[in-house]
């Protein structure tokens, strides 16, 4: 049972370049999320999918467009990337319609941007 | 609305001595509360979770938090600290009347010396 799989788990990109960052979970959860990871800021949310077919915006969501595939899978993807998004970003998912859960996290994407 | 304080940005203790992580948290709604643990280069992970069921809350590794709703807060604690118990730490509120609207604060490193 893998969980949450997030794809790269690395990449350098120059200022300017796209990239879309993956996620899939095979836990069926019906929810999933986008978060950003930054020193002495927490986790901040870009993007999240309430459902498999509908996604909102977070706190951060400047800069990013987010696609849910379908309900195993939810991607990020950076247009032009910034320096400014240089950053560890994870993917959450949780099942819902329940007692509250936690969330399940992926390992993380690190990303620099020159 | 909903917010998270994690009091201590950084906390050392020596091995063996007892850990106090503390988290202050406001919510409009019956909260759920999570702890997570970080590792240096990698996602996070559930140490517990308080959903409205008991106030005293064990997890894993010998953690446990207490659920005071007259302070607001959801202090982790831990009688004797292990080495590997190094990470940084995460308190989380959830509202448990929707959809599930997850809040983190910004963490809390704990240094565990020799």
């Amino acid at each position: 049972n893998a969980g949450v799989t997030q794809t790269p788990k690395f990449q350098v990109l120059k200022t300017g370049q796209s990239m879309t960052l993956q996620c899939a979970q095979d836990m069926n959860h019906n929810s999933m999320y986008w978060y950003r990871q930054d020193p002495g800021m927490g986790l901040r949310l870009i993007y999240y999918s309430a459902s498999e077919g509908t996604t909102d915006k977070g706190e951060v969501p400047n800069g990013y467009n987010v696609s849910r595939l379908n309900k195993r899978e939810f991607s990020l993807r950076l247009e032009s990337a910034a320096p400014s998004q240089t950053s560890v970003y994870f993917c959450a998912s949780i099942r819902t319609g329940g007692p509250q859960q936690p969330q399940h996290f992926g390992d993380g994407t690190r990303l620099s941007i020159l | 609305a909903q917010s998270v304080t994690q009091l201590d940005s950084h906390v050392s203790v020596s091995e063996g001595t007892p850990v106090l992580l503390r988290c202050n948290y406001s919510s409009s709604y019956s909260p759920s509360l999570f702890w997570y643990v970080q590792h240096p280069n990698k996602g996070l992970q559930l140490l517990l979770k308080y959903t409205s069921a008991a106030t005293l809350v064990k997890g894993i590794n010998g953690f446990e938090a207490e659920f005071k709703k007259s302070e607001t807060s959801f202090h982790l604690t831990k009688p004797s600290a292990h080495m590997s118990d190094a990470a940084e730490y995460f308190c989380v509120v959830s509202d448990r009347e929707g959809y599930q609207k997850v809040t983190f604060g910004t963490g809390t490193k704990l240094q565990v010396i020799p």
